[in-house]
């Protein structure tokens, strides 16, 4: 049980491009799901907690024009990184808690923006 | 910020019991103690979590201390695969995750 998936688990793009990443919770409804980034050698980064029907509250100094999070449903949150660049090339993270229960992780979407 | 102090990098015998430490000294009363594991290029993995009562699961054992300042992860017989970097985070339940650095664990053969 708690497996949370990730779509694309890979994506090259072009820069100036938009790149749209799925996470879903697939035997769990999730209350709550979170967006994290990871560049390389370092640890994980809180980008954005979505609450499902509600806008996304995002951490100090991520762009929530640049980041666009959806979360239609308590199984699936969407996270749009527009015009991408190549600084936004990273390793991207979900993780999806269903009610006031632990975090459990998707496999990560390696982004590189060419 | 993140709440917890972890060693860098640990070594651990296959076959024997690997103990990882964490402080958490400024820990508040509604504040869990969770451990996840990364292994290269994953996802973390969730392994135990625990308020204040040592918690023990088929993965790992959990020992919190009275005061809840620190904490250990046991793996009681560790194996190659559980080479990974391990993070100690405290958090009341369902609210944000702000992951330390972390220690990277390595079983040696």
């Amino acid at each position: 049980g708690a497996v949370v998936s990730q779509h694309p688990s890979w994506v090259i793009c072009k820069s100036g491009t938009s790149v749209k990443i799925e996470c879903r919770s697939l035997d769990f409804q999730a209350t709550t799901m979170f967006w994290y980034r990871q560049f390389p050698k370092q640890s994980l980064m809180l980008m954005a907690t979505s609450n499902e029907g509600s806008k996304a509250t995002y951490e100090q100094g991520v762009e929530k024009d640049k980041f666009l999070i959806n979360h239609a449903s308590l199984t699936l949150s969407t996270l749009t990184v527009t015009s991408a660049h190549p600084e936004d090339s990273s390793f991207y993270i979900c993780s999806a808690s269903p009610l006031a229960g632990t975090q459990y992780f998707g496999p990560g979407t390696r982004l590189l923006v060419l | 910020d993140a709440k917890t102090t972890q060693p860098p990098s640990m070594d651990c015998a296959e076959g024997r019991a690997a103990n990882l430490p964490c402080n958490h000294s400024t820990i508040s009363g509604n504040e869990y103690v969770y451990w996840y594991r990364q292994i290269h290029s994953q996802g973390p993995q969730y392994i135990i979590h625990g308020l204040k009562n040592n918690e023990t699961n088929e993965m790992a054992s959990l020992i919190i201390t009275e005061d809840r300042k620190s904490s250990t992860l046991i793996l009681p017989h560790a194996t190659l695969r559980d080479t990974a970097v391990y993070y100690c985070i405290v958090a009341p339940t369902g609210n944000q995750f702000y992951f330390g650095t972390g220690t990277s664990l390595t079983v040696i053969p």
